[in-house]
């Protein structure tokens, strides 16, 4: 079965960096595109970028951009995300959440890793 | 950017009654449009891909309609695992955007 297990909890001062591993297992890890969503405490949604895991290609959203960078390791099917220059306001669950279709970027989201909570606090 | 607004923010229901969600979006998404299912402390769950098809394992009384602009998520009749928020998400234009939520809560 496809599961996403994610990299357990962080807490980082204001100006460090972060970075959350997403271990895929139970489908190809190179025929699916992977995207990064946060959830601030008590908030909605928001998408942060998306990585091939076949090439290596990314997008991020423009809001990210500068900060983010995803990468991802084929040899022990994983992907990574790393924020950096932390601020308060980027205290959120961070999830992994697959795309649905072999080899196609569709945009939507069907399986989802469970989450890494990310603490910026001084 | 594209903005989806969902209505109510709150919606108060008892089991075995009809749910209908709202979803409005601030220009055409098409079709292009999904719903999630989020309990405390876990993932979104995928429930409704491209406006009206169902996920994989979804119950049928889940259902989506709409297009364009306006969308709908009803729950034929509630089951008490389905209280829950709810989001949508449009896949029309990058950046990919959620509604703010609907929180379906037992009355």
């Amino acid at each position: 079965q496809v599961q996403l297990v994610q990299s357990g909890a962080e807490v980082k001062k204001p100006g460090a960096s972060v970075k959350v591993s997403c271990k895929a297992s139970g489908y190809t890890f190179t025929g699916y595109y992977l995207h990064w969503v946060r959830q601030a405490p008590g908030q909605g949604l928001e998408w942060m970028g998306w990585i091939n895991p076949n090439s290596g290609g990314t997008n991020y959203a423009q809001k990210f951009q500068g900060r983010v960078t995803m990468t991802r390791d084929t040899s022990n099917n994983t992907a990574y995300m790393e924020l950096s220059r932390l601020r308060f306001d980027d205290t959120a669950v961070y999830y992994c959440a697959r795309d649905p279709d072999y080899d196609t970027l569709i945009g939507y989201f069907d399986y989802w890793g469970q989450g890494t909570l990310v603490t910026v606090s001084s | 950017e594209i903005l989806l607004t969902q209505s109510p923010a709150t919606l108060s229901l008892s089991a075995g009654e009809r749910a209908t969600l709202s979803c409005r979006a601030s220009q055409s998404v098409s079709s292009y449009l999904a719903w999630y299912q989020q309990k405390p402390g876990q993932a979104p769950r995928l429930l409704i891909y491209d406006a009206s098809n169902r996920a994989t394992g979804i119950p049928a009384r889940f259902s989506g309609s709409g297009s364009g602009t306006d969308f709908t998520l009803t729950i034929s009749s509630l089951e008490p695992e389905d209280f829950a928020v709810y989001y949508c998400q449009q896949r029309r234009n990058w950046p990919n955007t959620f509604g703010q939520g609907t929180k379906l809560e037992i009355k």
